[in-house]
């Protein structure tokens, strides 16, 4: 059975930095494209990094440069780096798993870690 | 990087059906046979509905449909039930990135 669990959320101070884990179980994260998507308290949801198969990252403009997303293989975990935190960067992080085969579709989703960035 | 534009709500009794639109631009929604639709209740994670424009993962009902025309896409949920309350989101592949639409709340009169 497939699964993702977010974990690592927490209350940041402004500025702060915080590492968000994803652990997968049923499949291997290495083989499919992942996806980071947020979703600030009753607002929408917004798209902010994939890691392709092989490896190649993408993100959002507004969080380019600050925010890194890499896995960790062995441990079958992807993981999202978040630094230079803002107020906006409040939000349900979710992981998702791009359909196998797909560009875009998200099959599989996390129960989420909320995010608070706040003084 | 603009969100794709739904509306903000839709509605409808039980049995009918609702229509809900997501317009983006030639380099995402029309530029691609990759958009997708999700369906959210209140404090879960979103459902994966339909894929690649018009497909249903197993398990999700032929209620729901999927299409799409230049750069507007739409779906289609036909005989409304009380548990297709719910936010709906649209998203395409756009090259670079992936485009979410802001979301639509349904509501079953």
């Amino acid at each position: 059975e497939v699964q993702l669990v977010e974990s690592g959320g927490g209350l940041v101070q402004p500025g702060g930095s915080l590492r968000l884990s994803c652990a997968a179980s049923g499949f291997t994260v290495s083989g499919f494209w992942m996806h980071w998507v947020r979703q600030a308290p009753g607002k929408g949801l917004v798209w902010v990094s994939r890691i392709k198969s092989d490896g190649t990252t993408t993100y959002a403009d507004s969080v380019k440069g600050r925010f890194t997303v890499s896995r960790d293989n062995a441990k079958n975990t992807l993981y999202l780096q978040v630094n230079s935190l803002r107020a906006e960067d409040t939000a349900v992080y979710y992981c998702a798993r791009v359909r196998g085969g797909d560009i875009a579709a998200a099959d599989y989703w996390g129960q989420g870690t909320l995010l608070t960035v706040s003084s | 990087q603009s969100a794709l534009t739904q509306p903000p709500s839709a509605s409808g009794s039980p049995g009918q059906s609702v229509i809900i639109s997501c317009t983006g631009t030639s380099s995402d929604v029309g530029g691609y046979n990759s958009v997708s639709w999700y369906q959210q209740h209140p404090g879960k994670a979103p459902k994966l509905i339909i894929y690649e424009v018009n497909k249903r993962p197993s398990g999700v009902p032929d209620r729901f449909s999927g299409s799409k025309s230049g750069n507007t896409a739409s779906l289609t949920v036909s005989g409304l039930q009380a548990e297709d309350e719910a936010d709906y989101y649209c998203d395409s592949y756009a090259g670079s990135n992936t485009i979410f639409g802001g979301g639509t709340k349904l509501t079953v009169l």
